[in-house]
């Protein structure tokens, strides 16, 4: 799988859009960027994935770039509920390990006031 | 509410000892997974099954094993405890299908205290 770095922490204000950016310049051209986030000590949550088009869906938008070696994770407008633990994976869709996902660090998103 | 449910929530046991943690997963959704998240490793995939098959396996240690059910339920057998099991232990299930196999749901985790 291909390694991604985020930075450890963000901040954003409470009713601005929150861009969590992720690189993975070593992506190969069947993996897909995914998104999870973990709110303190819950389950993580899958938020988004894509393969190289723009998507968006109820919770967010994920953009990336054209030659796939990075990608942000936009949240139009963050609320305080927003404050959690990002993690962006990259992982083929299919092979003998398909469905493991690897969590790294992630980036901490703090919403405030 | 992601529709996975795990129980119980909390487990308090001695070293040496042997739990097992419960996994419902979503309606319909035929691969389960299981995870632990301890402070010093972060989260960590321990092992897949899916339709009752075991798929891939992660850094699960020898002491662990699990199983998934005919009615898709999965179990996660942990023995010999030692303090440094001491995690939260999550499970997740998704659909079967290449692209959708990563997404998925997890359910809210056994916390798991091994004194």
């Amino acid at each position: 799988d291909a390694k991604t770095t985020q930075p450890p922490s963000m901040d954003c204000a409470e009713g601005r859009a929150a861009n969590l950016p992720c690189n993975h310049s070593t992506i190969s051209g069947n993996e897909y960027v995914y998104w999870y986030r973990q709110i303190h000590s819950q389950g993580p949550q899958y938020i988004i994935h894509g393969l190289k088009n723009n998507e968006t869906n109820e919770m967010a938008s994920l953009i990336i770039t054209e030659d796939r070696k990075s990608s942000t994770l936009i949240l139009p407008h963050a609320t305080l509920r927003d404050t959690a633990v990002y993690y962006c994976i990259v992982r083929g869709a299919g092979g003998t390990s398909y469905g493991k996902l690897t969590f790294g660090q992630g980036t901490i998103l703090t919403v405030h006031p | 509410d992601s529709g996975v449910t795990q129980t119980p929530k909390h487990l308090i046991t001695a070293t040496g000892q042997r739990v097992t943690l419960r996994c419902s997963p979503r309606s319909g959704d035929l691969s389960v997974y299981w995870y632990q998240q301890s402070l010093d490793q972060g989260l960590q995939f321990l092992i897949q099954y899916y339709n009752g098959e075991e798929r891939a396996k992660g850094n699960i240690l020898e002491r662990f094993s699990a199983q998934q059910f005919p009615d898709l339920h999965s179990e996660l057998n942990l023995s010999s405890l030692e303090l440094g099991d001491s995690a939260l232990y999550f499970c997740a299930s998704s659909v079967a299908g290449a692209g959708r196999i990563n997404e998925q749901f997890f359910g809210p985790g056994t916390r798991l205290t091994v004194l």
